[in-house]
């Protein structure tokens, strides 16, 4: 079984704040790493998906970085809103390339 | 578009009983999946099919069957229910395996 890990497992900030959070994932048979952003009542949605080593992604406040060799990736999120409130979610593709390995998540509040 | 559709929103069975959650996908995405999400362990995947006629299991497999006749559908049969299987379940799809998924509604399942 692929061991997927997010730290830390919450976090409160004010608004206005920067914060940021840390997937682990295997660092061999990698296809792809995902973000997704889950509000509560709704559905996972995808923020980004990394296939190479070293990519950086971004959309809006939020970016993303990969470490293919070292196995870890980074969100960013810059100015934190209340409406990013939400649960981020890393997924691994690995193996066969077929199927994705979630993390357990980060949960974010920001206050206001 | 409607994306991906799961009904029932909610479910509450008794133990022993059986059920199917439906999936359907209107993307034509060749992959689908299912996954439970419970407390502090995020999404596990159960089963996932690669293309129609084609399925296989994923991490929780046990208890639980699939079948995928045509590419828009994906249901998930509950042979037996057990309080065990009391989850939230999301059905998925995606282009390949490596691409982003697209997450149905979700199905709150109660086994009593």
């Amino acid at each position: 079984i692929l061991n997927v890990e997010q730290s830390p497992q919450s976090l409160h900030v004010q608004e206005g704040d920067s914060t940021n959070f840390t997937c682990s994932f295997p660092s061999s048979n990698f296809y792809a790493l995902h973000w997704y952003r889950w509000e509560t009542a709704k559905s996972p949605e995808a923020l980004f998906v990394m296939t190479l080593n070293g990519d950086e992604k971004k959309k809006g406040r939020i970016s993303a970085t990969l470490n293919t060799k070292e196995g870890y990736s980074y969100l960013y999120i810059k100015g934190s809103q209340p409406e990013d409130s939400a649960t981020y979610l890393c997924a691994f593709c690995g193996g066969d390339g077929n199927k994705l390995v979630f993390g357990a998540g980060t949960i974010l509040r920001v206050k206001s | 578009n409607a994306g991906v559709t799961q009904t029932p929103k909610f479910q509450v069975l008794k133990t022993g009983q059986s059920m199917t959650l439906q999936c359907a996908q209107d993307m034509n995405h060749e992959y689908m999946s299912w996954y439970r999400q419970d407390p502090g362990m995020g999404l596990r995947l159960i089963h996932y099919s690669v293309g129609a006629g084609i399925t296989d299991q994923g991490e929780v497999p046990n208890g639980y069957n699939v079948s995928r006749s045509t590419t828009e559908d994906f249901p998930l049969r509950l042979l037996s229910a057990a309080p065990s299987q009391t989850s939230v379940y999301f059905c998925a799809s995606s282009r390949t395996g490596v691409a982003e998924a697209f997450f149905g509604q979700g199905t709150r399942l109660t086994v009593v």
